[in-house]
């Protein structure tokens, strides 16, 4: 079946400092890619995502790029801000018994401190 | 336009007692799905309906019920509340003219003691 694999954290990050968060997966087929972000007390929300190999998903300032040679979605960031302080969930949404199945990862806790 | 909407926010039950976690979605939706949250596990699946008329079990479909009211509506019930079901849950909806983006409540904090 489908996985994703991500590091838990907690990632603890100084203010303006690189973001790399990775995020390898295992699928058949043809995957679409997406990272979603949980802030405190929220539900998920979409940060960006991939549909075809090659593609690179950008939003606020993220990007990740589909490579289905690594079979990898790695979550970039040049200069994180303490607003950043959040739960990053790499996810993969592929046919799974006839249906729209969406797989996530364990979520990767990130901290920003000033 | 809400998007997804749960209730309760909070709830604290007993062993044994019975509870109905509501979603409601006003994307026109047809996929809907439930998830529990809990550390280390990430989001497992717990059921989902394709569409209006139909549910199927997920990962951890255990100790649970659903029933998709109408198109908007999708409800999960727990008979019979046990301590390994103190979780965080999540519904969830989805559909091809949004990209297959799924789209996610606020979520139910559930403890039961």
């Amino acid at each position: 079946g489908n996985s994703v694999t991500q590091m838990e954290g907690p990632v603890t990050l100084s203010e303006e400092a690189f973001l790399t968060i990775n995020c390898t997966y295992t699928a058949t087929g043809y995957p679409s890619l997406f990272w979603y972000v949980q802030y405190p007390g929220e539900g998920l929300q979409l940060l960006l995502k991939a549909t075809k190999a090659d593609d690179k998903g950008s939003n606020k300032g993220f990007e990740a790029t589909y490579r289905k040679e690594t079979t990898s979605f790695h979550l970039e960031k040049g200069s994180v801000q303490v607003s950043d302080s959040a739960v990053y969930f790499c996810a993969l949404r592929g046919l799974s018994g006839g249906y729209q199945k969406v797989t996530f990862g364990i979520g990767t806790k990130l901290q920003v401190i000033p | 336009n809400a998007g997804v909407t749960q209730t309760p926010k909070f709830q604290v039950l007993k062993t044994g007692q019975s509870m109905t976690l509501q979603c409601a979605q006003d994307m026109n939706h047809n996929s809907m799905y439930w998830y529990r949250q809990d550390p280390g596990m990430g989001l497992r699946l717990i059921y989902y309906s394709a569409s209006e008329g139909t549910t199927d079990k997920g990962e951890v479909p255990n100790g649970y019920n659903v029933s998709r009211l109408n198109k908007r509506e999708f409800s999960l019930r727990l008979e019979s509340a046990a301590p390994s079901q103190t979780s965080v849950y999540f519904c969830a909806s989805m559909d091809r003219p949004s990209g297959y983006e799924q789209y996610f409540g606020p979520g139910t904090r559930l403890t039961v003691t």
